[in-house]
């Protein structure tokens, strides 16, 4: 089945640097990436829909600046928090698109803290 | 208006009973999906079932079915013969038409007890 490749699984950074996150779909075009947040005991928020080879769409109250998106390629999606601050701690997940039936597969998720 | 609702913050159930999970949609769309995802403590997303808008028979899986009343906008996730791997966080999501994005619960959280 469709595998998408979330890596790191856990950070831990200090406040005012910059993470990466990659998500890699391997076995399957993913022309989008969503990104999630997740809060302890909390649903799943939708952070940006990207779309390989133009801008994301981030959701209200996202700050472009702070979670910078990039999906260059077919299989690569990159979620960065810029200048990351405690209350940036959270779990961040994506999920990959791009005409499956059934629904999106998931990362396995990173769990972001900052210290 | 919530796009999907789940009602059940924990449940408990006995180790080989069945359970059920409520969720509840809102939606104007003919066509849309409906799926359930269990996630455990690692917190990785795991797709158990799905339910087409224009299925007219519940969605099985193994151990997982889903009642899926649309008359009554309610997609039930019914656990059979519940095991202690079950134990974890449920999520109820909803695609409408051919968007791409997902509408989840706030998920409910199942304890299986030994």
């Amino acid at each position: 089945g469709a595998v998408v490749s979330q890596h790191p699984s856990w950070v831990i950074c200090k406040s005012g640097t910059s993470v990466k996150i990659e998500c890699r779909s391997l076995d399957f075009q993913a022309t989008t990436m969503f990104w999630y947040r997740q809060f302890p005991k909390q649903s799943l928020m939708l952070m940006a829909t990207s779309n390989e080879g133009s801008k994301a769409t981030y959701e209200q109250g996202v700050e472009k600046d702070k979670f910078l998106i990039n999906h260059a390629s077919l299989t690569l999606s990159t979620l960065t928090v810029t200048s990351a601050h405690p209350e940036d701690s959270s779990f961040y997940i994506c999920s990959g698109g791009g005409g499956l039936v059934y629904g999106y597969t998931f990362g396995s998720g990173t769990r972001l803290t900052v210290v | 208006a919530q796009k999907i609702t789940q009602t059940q913050p924990g449940m408990f159930v006995q180790e080989k009973e069945a359970v059920t999970l409520d969720c509840t949609y809102d939606t104007s769309d003919q066509s849309y999906g409906l799926f359930w995802y269990k996630q455990p403590s690692s917190g990785e997303m795991i797709f158990l079932i799905y339910q087409g808008s224009y299925d007219e028979q519940n969605a099985t899986e193994g151990r997982y079915s889903l009642n899926f009343q649309k008359a009554r906008k309610s997609a039930n996730l019914v656990i059979s013969a519940s095991q202690l791997g079950d134990s974890a966080m449920y999520f109820c999501a909803m695609r409408e038409g051919t968007g791409n994005q997902f509408y989840f619960g706030t998920g409910t959280s199942l304890t299986v007890i030994p």
